[in-house]
């Protein structure tokens, strides 16, 4: 069945710093690819998408680019904030089916 | 502006005493979905809602039900919870073929 792989962490980065969360895939057919955002004690956040092989989903600094050829949509941000700190999922859902699948989640802890 | 309401935000219940959440959505979505997350983890479908039909997953445990008496409420019921059901609930919504998923904030459920 379809899955979604990503880095797991805990991840503690100082502000102003790059980030780079890897998320692959395994899927049949073309599925749509999300990151969400869950901060502490909240539901989850769309953060952002991308629907087909080589969109780019961007949001509050955030990029991820739909990479079909690697299967994957590794999410990035040039400079972190403290405000940034919150678990990130990657997620994928194919066309017809309404199911979200999602990958285990990564801590991101940002100090000032 | 909420758009996915889930009530209560916190519940505490004792072992084996049944208890229902809620959600209701604005958004006239035709699915409505019922995740659990327990700490640290991925968020796991329990079951969903298109429209009137209901969707259960295979390895949802008997013990969970849930009601969607109209297009704007769904409800999640536990007929006798367990300490290893203590978790976040979270209600969600879309469009159907997978668009436009929006969560609501989650209930904390702690069995004691």
């Amino acid at each position: 069945g379809d899955s979604v792989t990503q880095m797991e962490g805990p991840v503690t980065l100082s502000e102003e710093a790059f980030l780079t969360i890897n998320c692959t895939y395994t899927a049949t057919g073309y599925p749509s690819l999300f990151w969400y955002v869950q901060y502490p004690g909240e539901g989850l956040q769309l953060l952002l998408k991308a629907t087909k092989a080589d969109d780019k989903g961007s949001n509050k600094g955030f990029e991820a680019t739909y990479r079909k050829e690697t299967t994957s949509f590794h999410l990035e941000k040039g400079s972190v904030q403290v405000s940034d700190s919150a678990v990130y999922f990657c997620a994928l859902s194919q066309g017809g089916s309404e199911k979200l699948v999602f990958g285990k989640g990564m801590k991101l802890t940002v100090n000032p | 502006d909420a758009m996915v309401i889930q009530n209560p935000r916190y519940q505490v219940t004792q072992f084996g005493k049944p208890v229902t959440l809620s959600c209701s959505q604005t958004l006239n979505h035709n699915v409505m979905y019922w995740y659990q997350q327990k700490s640290s983890q991925a968020p796991k479908l329990l079951f969903h809602y298109y429209d009137k039909d209901f969707n259960n997953e295979a390895d949802t445990p008997d013990n969970f039900q849930s009601r969607r008496p109209n297009t704007s409420f769904c409800f999640l019921d536990i007929r006798s919870p367990g300490l290893g059901d203590t978790a976040m609930y979270l209600c969600a919504t879309s469009l159907g073929g997978g668009y436009g998923y929006t969560f609501g904030s989650g209930t904390r459920l702690t069995v004691v």
